[in-house]
């Protein structure tokens, strides 16, 4: 079975510039999370997806950050404009449905560099 | 603050040492997950363990559940430089199923 699949794996932008990241869930799992991981800090939730439905995006800087997930399938996540502080790895992760956050699996995550 | 504190921060050992790493927090969860960090790489899920108590074992690797289910502990035994990675515990607060991580404890196991 196929993991999750992130892209790009690196992007280094100026501030100010827009970004765009790329997840492919494993298939058939119906939960999305898209979370930020600053160096030397645990992943931090942005973003969770029901299908093509917004679980909770409490945490999400909706003033430059957003997300979809169309379909129900894969999902992006933008930031426009990129801050400094955006720098962080983004990490996507899927879950079956019904075992939500007791199961689960993670991408290789994107690094972003903010200059 | 954090819903879920980890300690130690850091850890270096030499092979063969056992060692425990902590996670607690004043809340209740309804369940904990550990996972594990290698650079570059997301984290990959361990254990989850969700009754108060609850002991599980994976090869070298012992994780527990507090009985008032407010804190978990990782053991593990005989460390190889293959254990080396972020340690991190995660769970929904209450029972909430939005999820919470710590921040990780480094391990670093020298041969």
């Amino acid at each position: 079975e196929a993991g999750v699949a992130q892209s790009p794996r690196y992007k280094i932008i100026e501030k100010r510039q827009s970004v765009a990241f790329w997840c492919n869930p494993i298939s058939g799992h119906a939960t999305l999370y898209w979370y930020q991981q600053i160096l030397g800090q645990g992943p931090k939730l942005l973003i969770q997806f029901q299908n093509n439905g917004v679980v909770d995006d409490s945490q999400l800087p909706k003033d430059r950050f957003s997300a979809e997930r169309l379909k129900g399938v894969d999902s992006t996540l933008k930031i426009q404009p990129a801050k400094l502080e955006d720098s962080a790895v983004y990490l996507c992760a899927s879950s079956p449905r019904g075992r939500g956050i007791l199961e689960q699996y993670f991408g290789p995550g994107t690094r972003l560099t903010v200059t | 603050t954090q819903l879920l504190e980890q300690s130690p921060q850091f850890l270096s050992i030499q092979e063969g040492e056992n060692l425990t790493v902590y996670c607690n927090s004043s809340s209740v969860f309804s369940s904990l997950q550990w996972y594990r960090q290698e650079p570059g790489e997301g984290p990959v899920l361990l254990v989850t363990v969700v009754t108060g108590g609850e002991v599980k074992k994976l090869k070298r690797l012992t994780f527990q559940f507090g009985d008032a289910r407010k804190d978990s502990s990782l053991h593990i035994t005989a460390a190889q430089p293959g254990d080396t990675g972020l340690y991190l515990c995660a769970g929904g607060e209450g029972g909430s199923y939005i999820p919470t991580f710590g921040r990780g404890t480094s391990l670093i196991v020298h041969p």
